[in-house]
């Protein structure tokens, strides 16, 4: 299976501190993308980082990618309550235009 | 812009009944793709459409799933029959069918088999 997977499964942290999430992949990838699932809604896309770069920021969002060890990080800094949700990674199979997702790992920021 | 839009949000029904879901994409998106989420299973692809035809249904689990889009502008996910193992939530994605292209999700269908 080409299904990622976040670590840690769960995490709990104060509000401002800042939070970070793991994810590992199994095969090659064209690029890898991180979404956000409020409960209740559906997913949200967050930042998409291809396979030829290494870092990428969006506000408070900085995603690593090591394609030599399949796998990326998602930080979120000064993190608020309103961040509380589930992560997910996602990779793309070569050639296609379909994505796998990771089990998630679910973010509490407690005010 | 109005997103993707899904119904019914909830869905309710006895084992054995027909359930039928809809989803409507985003305007000038070329694929859709249906997903079913559960505790157990986390995110699952079920079939995918580009320009209207399904190109991969691996992960319909069974017969008894079926998924038409007639036109760009809709799709339906049929159960039949329905048993208790389909209560889940299901999840109606596009995109513009490009690679590197982010999907955009519906807010899904709550589904409940009694």
């Amino acid at each position: 299976s080409q299904q990622g997977e976040e670590d840690p499964q769960a995490l709990s942290i104060q509000e401002g501190e800042n939070a970070t999430m793991n994810c590992s992949y199994k095969t090659s990838i064209n690029n890898l993308q991180w979404y956000r699932q409020n409960s209740g809604r559906g997913l949200v896309h967050l930042i998409l980082i291809r396979s030829n770069e290494r870092e990428k920021h969006s506000g408070r969002l900085r995603v690593t990618l090591d394609t030599s060890k399949k796998s990326s990080s998602l930080l979120i800094t000064a993190s608020r309550a309103a961040d509380t949700a589930s992560y997910f990674c996602a990779t793309d199979a070569a050639g296609a235009n379909n994505l796998f997702f990771g089990t998630g790992t679910r973010l509490t920021v407690i005010p | 812009d109005a997103g993707v839009i899904q119904s019914p949000r909830h869905e309710v029904t006895e084992m054995g009944q027909e359930v039928t879901l809809r989803c409507k994409p985003i305007s000038g998106h070329n694929s859709l793709f249906w997903y079913r989420q559960t505790m157990m299973r986390g995110l699952e692809l079920l079939i995918y459409f580009n320009n209207n035809v399904p190109i991969d249904d691996s992960g319909m689990p069974e017969d008894r799933f079926s998924a038409k889009m007639p036109n760009a502008s809709f799709s339906t996910l049929k159960i039949q029959p329905s048993e208790p193992r389909d209560s889940a939530v299901y999840f109606c994605a596009s995109s513009p069918g490009r690679s590197n292209q982010p999907q955009h999700f519906g807010d899904g269908t709550r589904l409940s088999i009694l």
